[in-house]
């Protein structure tokens, strides 16, 4: 069973459009987060949730919105969507206050 | 400020030879420290952490680090490296406030060259 699975793994699409990534953890964990990794390989946080609360918000467009229906999912989703996203998205998730994070495999995100 | 700093890019190593990344941070708090390793197309995986107790710390395919807290660093180490090393290799801190965050360094990318 995958620990962390996000979906779609690969997304292309056009400019203006909206589209949202998904993301499940079954690992029992109470925080789950949202990183951007772009070109150069450089991870950013974005968002964290902890029992479906938001505990993080870094300086991210609003075109960004996290959905946390329960504390197993925290979804992505990205209105009017711009050249400069395109970028692997990672969710991970966490129980411990340590940080030690497990992470999904990635959703590549192409914008064209 | 809190960061992260890998000062090297890109590491390009012959196969068995000895190999280490560099890290290190600057914080005025108590801190956890990670190396996360990242193989083509995949996601992070964690490969050692230091959270407290002995300031070296082990990982299960051969990778060291040293937590020096006088010098703020938590170098990665491997005496011999092989051909399946080759990978994305980011350290990351956790700083003890309370606040869940990883902050990682900008990755080092290792080449083992056969």
């Amino acid at each position: 069973d995958t620990a962390v699975s996000q979906t779609p793994k690969y997304l292309v699409t056009q400019m203006g459009n909206d589209k949202s990534i998904k993301c499940e953890q079954n690992l029992g964990h109470d925080t789950m987060y949202w990183y951007k990794q772009d070109s150069k390989k450089f991870l950013k946080i974005m968002f964290s949730y902890n029992n479906k609360e938001l505990i993080i918000n870094e300086t991210v467009p609003n075109r960004f919105s996290p959905k946390s229906p329960d504390k197993a999912h925290l979804n992505l989703h990205i209105n009017s969507l711009e050249l400069g996203d395109s970028a692997v998205y990672f969710c991970a998730s966490s129980q411990e206050v340590s940080g030690e994070l497990f992470f999904g495999e990635g959703s590549r995100l192409t914008v064209l | 400020a809190q960061s992260v700093t890998q000062l090297d890019s890109q590491v390009p190593v012959f196969e068995e030879a000895p190999v280490e990344l560099r890290c290190n941070y600057s914080s005025s708090v108590s801190v956890y420290l990670f190396w996360y390793v990242q193989y083509p197309n995949q996601g992070l995986q964690l490969l050692l952490k230091y959270l407290s107790g002995s300031t070296l710390v082990e990982s299960i395919n051969g990778f060291e680090a040293e937590f020096n807290k006088s010098q703020t660093s938590f170098h990665l180490r491997k005496p011999s490296v092989h051909i399946s090393d080759t990978a994305e290799y980011f350290c990351a801190v956790s700083f003890k406030t309370g606040a869940n965050n990883l902050f990682f360094g900008t990755g080092t990318r290792l080449t083992v060259i056969p």
